[in-house]
């Protein structure tokens, strides 16, 4: 069974800094798919990133990057120039290739505080 | 753009209850999924469908139960709530393919159990 760890229950940063989300994951599988969630306050999760295991150039989308390092198992969300609007819950998640399900991280909740 | 819709955004509902939390998309999706989110745990899966009256596990169905009678809509049932399902439920639904699926959520529904 996939399991997916994020280790920072909570993270804080003022507003224009650049952030790190860490996340880790155990699988034996070698093609899967890794996401990056995110839960606004009182609003509905949205994807915010994804990244196919067979590609080795790292995912970007905008202000979003992740550094993907796959021998070590690690998926880290980079925010770049943070802004009040990233305050929000960030989940991890896995996805086996050819499966319909989802395993999600614990969770970080993070602040961009102005 | 995706929609996906649940019937409340909260709801307080008695022990002993039988409590139905409804979910539609309006995106033609096969796949439709039930979530509950408790902090410090992430989301967890209850239930899946990846077709109309076609159902799967998750990792924590006891106590649940579900209906898919119309591929817009999934519907998940406390038979007989207790405290221990207090908790925010989120509907998600995606397409099935052969690659990545990304999933739309819903708002979520906050229950509490009295």
């Amino acid at each position: 069974a996939q399991t997916v760890t994020q280790s920072q229950p909570e993270m804080s940063v003022q507003e224009a800094e650049t952030v790190t989300l860490s996340c880790t994951y155990d699988t034996s599988e070698s093609n899967y798919y890794l996401f990056w969630y995110k839960q606004p306050p009182s609003r509905q999760m949205i994807l915010v990133i994804r990244q196919e295991a067979y590609k080795q150039q790292n995912a970007t989308e905008n202000r979003f990057s992740v550094n993907f390092q796959k021998a070590a198992k690690s998926f880290s969300l980079k925010i770049s120039d943070s802004q009040l609007g990233d305050t929000a819950m960030y989940f991890c998640a896995f996805m086996k290739q050819g499966a319909q399900k989802l395993v999600f991280g614990q969770g970080t909740r993070l602040t961009i505080n102005p | 753009d995706v929609k996906v819709t649940q019937s409340s955004r909260y709801l307080v509902k008695r022990t002993g209850e039988k409590v139905f939390l409804e979910c539609v998309q309006d995106m033609d999706h096969e796949n439709m999924f039930w979530y509950r989110q408790d902090p410090g745990l992430g989301l967890r899966l209850i239930y899946f469908s990846y077709d109309v009256k076609m159902k799967e596990k998750g990792d924590i169905p006891e106590g649940y139960s579900v209906s898919r009678e119309k591929k817009e809509r999934f519907s998940l049932i406390l038979e007989s709530a207790s405290t221990n399902q207090t908790s925010m439920y989120l509907c998600a639904s995606s397409p099935q393919r052969e690659w990545y699926n990304e999933q739309f959520f819903g708002p979520g529904t906050r229950l509490t159990v009295l």
